[in-house]
């Protein structure tokens, strides 16, 4: 079946540091792919999307490639701030199915100044 | 517009008692999904609606679990005789409906329920 793995946390990083949460997946046909963050007392927000192969999401100075060669999509950004902490999910949702999402187990991030 | 609402916001009952949850969907979202987001097992999905029909309910966890959604809009998940690991956020989320490629979904704020 349908199934996401993400790098487990937390991730600790300075403010302005770069960073990378891995996301790979495994599904059959071709999925879309989604990273939802979910920041403190709040609730799932889309964060960026792709929906198919070598398409670049990006939102907010994150951004993550759809890579079909290495079934991945990692979120990246150049350098985080201390308002960038907050619960990542890479999911990902089968076109002609019912579009329910499949999610990782999310990532916990924090900055500190 | 007003985005997708549950209700209630917390709810502790009793292990063996039923309860109720609610959503509110986005106004002309047709479709609408519940997911369940506990320590244990992360966020996972429960059941899918279409306008007013279920077509995928392969994630609810029990016969204890059930849904439903009238008028196109909101949904009640309720659970029968709460278990202990039945303690979780529950999570709506609504979408324009199911096009060649998913349309992005609308969660509500989700309602944590604990059983005691």
């Amino acid at each position: 079946g349908n199934s996401v793995t993400q790098m487990e946390g937390p991730v600790t990083l300075s403010e302005e540091a770069f960073l990378t949460i891995n996301c790979t997946y495994t599904a059959t046909g071709y999925p879309s792919l989604f990273w939802y963050v979910q920041y403190p007392g709040e609730g799932l927000q889309l964060l960026l999307k792709a929906t198919k192969a070598d398409d670049k999401g990006s939102n907010k100075g994150f951004e993550a490639t759809y890579r079909k060669e290495t079934t991945s999509f990692h979120l990246e950004k150049g350098s985080v701030q201390v308002s960038d902490s907050a619960v990542y999910f890479c999911a990902l949702s089968s076109s002609g199915n019912t579009g329910k999402l499949i999610f990782g187990q999310g990532t916990t991030l924090q900055v500190k100044p | 517009g007003a985005g997708v609402s549950q209700s209630p916001s917390n709810k502790v009952t009793e292990k063996g008692k039923d309860v109720e949850l609610r959503c509110d969907p986005i106004s002309g979202h047709t479709a609408l999904y519940w997911y369940r987001q506990s320590l244990g097992q992360g966020l996972e999905f429960l059941i899918y609606f279409q306008g007013n029909s279920a077509p995928d309910k392969s994630g609810l966890p029990s016969d204890r679990f059930s849904a439903e959604r009238t008028g196109g809009s909101v949904s009640t998940l309720t659970i029968q005789r709460t278990q202990q690991e039945d303690s979780a956020v529950y999570l709506c989320a609504s979408s324009l409906g199911i096009g060649t490629i998913p349309y992005e979904q609308y969660f509500g704020p989700g309602t944590r329920l604990t059983v005691t």
